[in-house]
């Protein structure tokens, strides 16, 4: 059964920083692409970055360029994402997600909450 | 950047309805476009993609037609657990859009 498991939200003050991690089983992590994205709670979803299997390519929506970097482990499983210089904005709930061989996410984590407040 | 606009932001309707929602991309996305299904406190649900691809367990009255900039997700027979959230989304360019969702309510 394929699994995504996130963690690493929490609370933290605007500037801050917070590393997301999604822990994957159930598949061949290393052969497939992998995804964040955030969702303010009761409004749209968001993409955020993508990496592809080797990490030869990685992506970022415009407003997290430069502050947030996409990253994977295929030894461990794992995927992350470092998020620098978070602002009110970044709010949201974040879903790692797998990109599958049909193109689009086919398999979504639970999510994991940050919330940038003073 | 593309753009997704989807519409109505929210539809009402009965059960046994048949509804179609609507998404546009602001330039020709040939067929990648995939659509979502996402119900409260839950991760969203793919349900087709390649514009018309049922994904695999989806119940067949849902349906998707489309290409160039103009999609449809249309649901023949609307079931009690059909209520939810919808999303289209374009893929398979260097950086992915989704819609702003449509919000299926009961009548």
């Amino acid at each position: 059964e394929v699994q995504l498991v996130e963690s690493g939200g929490g609370l933290v003050q605007p500037g801050g920083s917070l590393r997301l991690s999604c822990a994957a089983s159930g598949f061949s992590f290393d052969d497939y692409d992998m995804h964040w994205v955030r969702q303010v709670p009761g409004k749209g979803l968001e993409w955020v970055s993508s990496i592809s299997w080797n990490s030869g390519s990685i992506e970022y929506v415009d407003s997290v360029k430069g502050r947030f970097t996409i990253s994977r482990d295929n030894a461990k499983n794992s995927l992350y994402l470092q998020m620098n210089n978070l602002t009110t904005e970044d709010t949201a709930l974040y879903y790692c997600g797998r990109e599958g061989i049909t193109g689009p996410i086919d398999y979504w984590g639970h999510g994991t909450l940050v919330t940038v407040s003073s | 950047d593309i753009q997704m606009t989807q519409s109505p932001s929210t539809l009402s309707a009965s059960v046994g309805d048949r509804v179609t929602i609507t998404c546009r991309a602001s330039q020709s996305i040939s067929r990648w476009l995939a659509w979502y299904q996402q119900k409260p406190g839950k991760a969203p649900k793919l349900l087709i993609y390649l514009a018309s691809t049922l994904q695999s367990g989806v119940p067949s009255r849902f349906s998707g037609s489309g290409s160039g900039t103009e999609f449809t997700l249309s649901i023949s027979s609307l079931q009690p657990d059909d209520f939810a959230a919808y999303f289209c989304q374009h893929y398979n360019f260097y950086t992915w859009t989704f819609g702003q969702g449509t919000k299926l309510e009961m009548k």
